[in-house]
Formats: C-alpha cells, structure tokens, sequence
C-alpha cells in the first residue's frame, strides 16, 4: 500500500458528462501529481499540485482541471467527456515539489470507462 | 525530443529463469532514473532510483544499471518468480532549466513480463 487513496476505483459514465476523481496523498506529501494512461499507453503527466498551488503542467486538455485543496487532497476534473477520454488516471504524491530528488508514490488509479 | 524507449516489448520466461530489461533515453538534462513495477490495473511501485553518478543499483532480486555516456539503463531480474509477471517501466526525470521541466516524468512503453510455471 503505497498510502496514497483514489476514489472512485472504477468509472462509467457517457459521453459529454462530467466526472470528478479525488486523490487522497500520503501523510506529509504535499506535491500531488495526475497522469492519463490509455490502453497499451506509456503515463501521461497531466498537472501537478505544491501545496495548493499549481507548480506545472503536462499535456492536459482544456476540457479537463484539477485542484488541490487547503487539506491537500486533490480532485481532477474532466469535462465534456469524449470515448477517446477512457483511461487509467493516476494519482502521485511526493513530498518535495522537484522529482529530481525525491520518490513519488503512486495511487491504485481510478478507470474511466465513456460510453 | 525527450524521449524514453524499451524494449523488448513483451517477454515469456520460464519461472527460475533470468532475464534483463532495456531501456534507451534521450531525456535531456538527465537527473535521475527510476525503474517501476506496476501489476494489471494498479499503480506503479518503484523498484529503485538511480541519478548520473550511479552505475549500479540493487533492491533484492532485481538489479538496474545506468550508462548515462550511451543513455543506456537495463533491469536484471535473477530467479524469476511466478509474482513478477508485470509490466516493468523506466522513467526518467528530466532536471530543470525552469521550474515546469523539473517536475517531469517521462515514461516509458513499458515491457510486459509474464513468468510461467
């Protein structure tokens, strides 16, 4: 158990609805980072969060945006769902903000499923 | 382009056996390397880390190397068991010239290992 928590495991909705997914970090973390993986896809880096702020941005659509709150949780959310938007999403969370340094810890990840 | 490439794609191996893993990059500034094991349908679990100066790295039955001259790395797996099959992916963490590239991650494909009895 790496101590990092996603909710909800599993996900089916249709397309153009909108989804939330929360991601609890670990205890002390306070870098909380999102990645997409689609089928037989390498992870692509969404957003990252340093306490509460946004420190950096990958290849995130418009469509989607997250947050981190006061208690360091974080929520992605994805808008306007298209069938191309199925995918493993998942959650990290380090305790630096820099990876250069330090070990990222990987949520259980949360499966979209768009119909 | 920052780019991180593995290979082979799929492996079958006989439990017991050992087999080794590849991985090429041309991430560029190079700060560490890392090797995950992530198992069907859940995150992945870092096996170890490894920055420029590191040649080579242990953590139990799995040993990784790093030739950063030939940006080279390879994941050896002694006495395979049947709980390694998995896919085995290397990232690399770029180092920053400002404060987005320092935070990221480039994945690799990913090799998928299947141990059989």
């Amino acid at each position: 158990d790496s101590g990092v928590t996603q909710t909800p495991k599993h996900l089916i909705t249709a397309t153009g609805q909108r989804v939330t997914l929360r991601c609890s970090p670990r205890s002390g973390d306070l870098s909380v980072y999102w990645y997409q993986q689609s089928l037989d896809q390498g992870l692509q880096f969404l957003i990252q969060y340093y306490n509460g702020e946004e420190r950096a941005k990958g290849n995130i659509l418009e469509r989607f945006s997250a947050q981190q709150f006061p208690d360091l949780h974080s929520e992605l959310n994805l808008s306007s769902l298209e069938l191309g938007d199925s995918a493993l999403y998942f959650c990290a969370s380090s305790l630096g903000q820099y990876l250069t340094n330090t070990e990222a810890f990987f949520g259980q990840g949360t499966r979209l499923t768009v119909v | 382009k920052n780019q991180v490439e593995q290979s082979p794609q799929s492996l079958i191996i006989l439990e017991g056996k050992n087999c080794t893993l590849q991985c090429n990059y041309t991430v560029s500034p190079f700060s560490n390397l890392r090797w995950y094991k992530q198992d069907t349908g859940r995150g992945p679990v870092s096996l170890t880390i490894m920055t420029f100066s590191e040649n080579t790295k242990s953590n139990g039955r799995y040993t990784a190397t790093l030739d950063a001259d030939t940006k080279q790395s390879s994941l050896h797996i002694t006495a395979s068991q049947l709980s390694d099959s998995a896919s085995y992916i290397c990232v690399v963490t770029r180092g920053w010239k400002n404060n987005n590239a320092g935070n990221m991650l480039t994945f690799g494909g990913g090799t998928r290992l299947m141990v059989k009895p």
